[in-house]
C-alpha cells in the first residue's frame, strides 16, 4: 500500500505570510494527489487535484506542485479564513490513503 | 445544487450492524465514482471504500474488508455501506463523497455533512 506523510505535522505563521505544507507519497504516484481543506468543525473541502490544478471557486492564492512522491501546497498570503487542517491524498490506487493532515495556525 | 446527504448512523452494540444510505441529488448519479471516508473522533481521514458509477468495481480499506459491503442503486441515486461486526474501532463520522470520475478517481469533489456511528455497549 502507499503510505502518505505530510510534514509538517502544524504550522503557525502570521497573516499575509507565503506558507508551504509538504506531502510525500512511498511510491511513484505520478499526479495523481490531491488537497483537502477542513476548517474546525466543518466538512472536508477539495483544494486542488491532480497535484496542480485548482478547484472551482478555489482562491488563487492556493497551489499545488509536484510529482512522483514529492507534493507541496503553498498559500501565497495567508488569511484569517485559511484556519484548517490540510490534508493530501493519494489516488493513484487503491488504497486511497490521506495523510495525517497538517494543522495550520495563526500566530 | 449538487450535493450529497447521509443518513443511518447512530449508537450499536459491539458485534452489531447498521446501514448508512446517501442520497444523491443535483448530478447524474449513474456517471460518477462514489466513496466513503470516516473521520474518528479528533482523527485524519480515513478511506474506508469505494464503488465504480457502474458498481462493476469496488473496493475496500483493509479495515473493513469481509465486515462492510459497500452499494449503489442508480435508479434511486443512492449510495449504501452495510456494516457488520461492528468494533469500538469502527467509531466515527462517516462521510458520502462524491468522486469527480467514473471508473477510476480523480480527486473527490462533493463531501456530505456525515453521520456519526458510535460503537458502545
Amino acid at each position: 500500500d502507499i503510505q502518505m506523510t505530510q510534514s509538517p505535522s502544524s504550522l503557525s505563521a502570521s497573516v499575509g505570510d507565503r506558507v508551504s505544507f509538504t506531502c510525500r507519497a512511498s511510491q511513484d504516484i505520478s499526479h495523481f494527489l490531491a488537497w483537502y481543506q477542513q476548517k474546525p468543525g466543518k466538512v472536508p473541502k477539495l483544494l486542488i487535484y491532480a497535484a496542480s490544478t485548482l478547484q472551482s471557486g478555489v482562491p488563487s492564492r492556493f497551489s499545488g506542485s509536484g510529482s512522483g512522491t514529492d507534493f507541496t501546497l503553498t498559500i501565497s498570503s495567508l488569511q484569517p479564513e485559511d484556519v484548517a487542517t490540510y490534508y493530501c491524498q493519494n489516488y493513484n490506487s487503491v488504497p486511497y490513503t490521506f495523510g495525517q493532515g497538517t494543522k495550520l495556525e495563526i500566530k | 445544487d449538487v450535493q450529497v446527504l447521509e443518513s443511518g448512523g447512530g449508537l450499536v452494540q459491539p458485534g452489531g450492524s447498521l446501514r448508512l444510505s446517501c442520497a444523491a441529488s443535483g448530478f447524474t448519479f449513474s456517471n460518477y465514482m462514489l466513496t466513503w471516508v470516516r473521520q474518528a473522533p479528533g482523527k485524519g481521514l480515513e478511506w474506508v471504500s469505494t464503488i465504480s458509477a457502474s458498481g462493476g468495481a469496488i473496493y475496500y480499506a483493509d479495515s473493513v474488508k469481509g465486515r462492510f459491503t459497500i452499494s449503489r442503486d442508480n435508479s434511486k441515486s443512492a449510495l449504501y455501506l452495510q456494516m457488520r461486526s461492528l468494533r469500538a474501532g469502527d467509531t466515527a463520522v462517516y462521510y458520502c463523497v462524491k468522486d469527480r470520475g467514473s471508473g477510476s478517481s480523480y480527486g473527490m469533489d462533493v463531501w456530505g455533512q456525515g453521520t456519526t456511528v458510535t460503537v458502545s455497549s
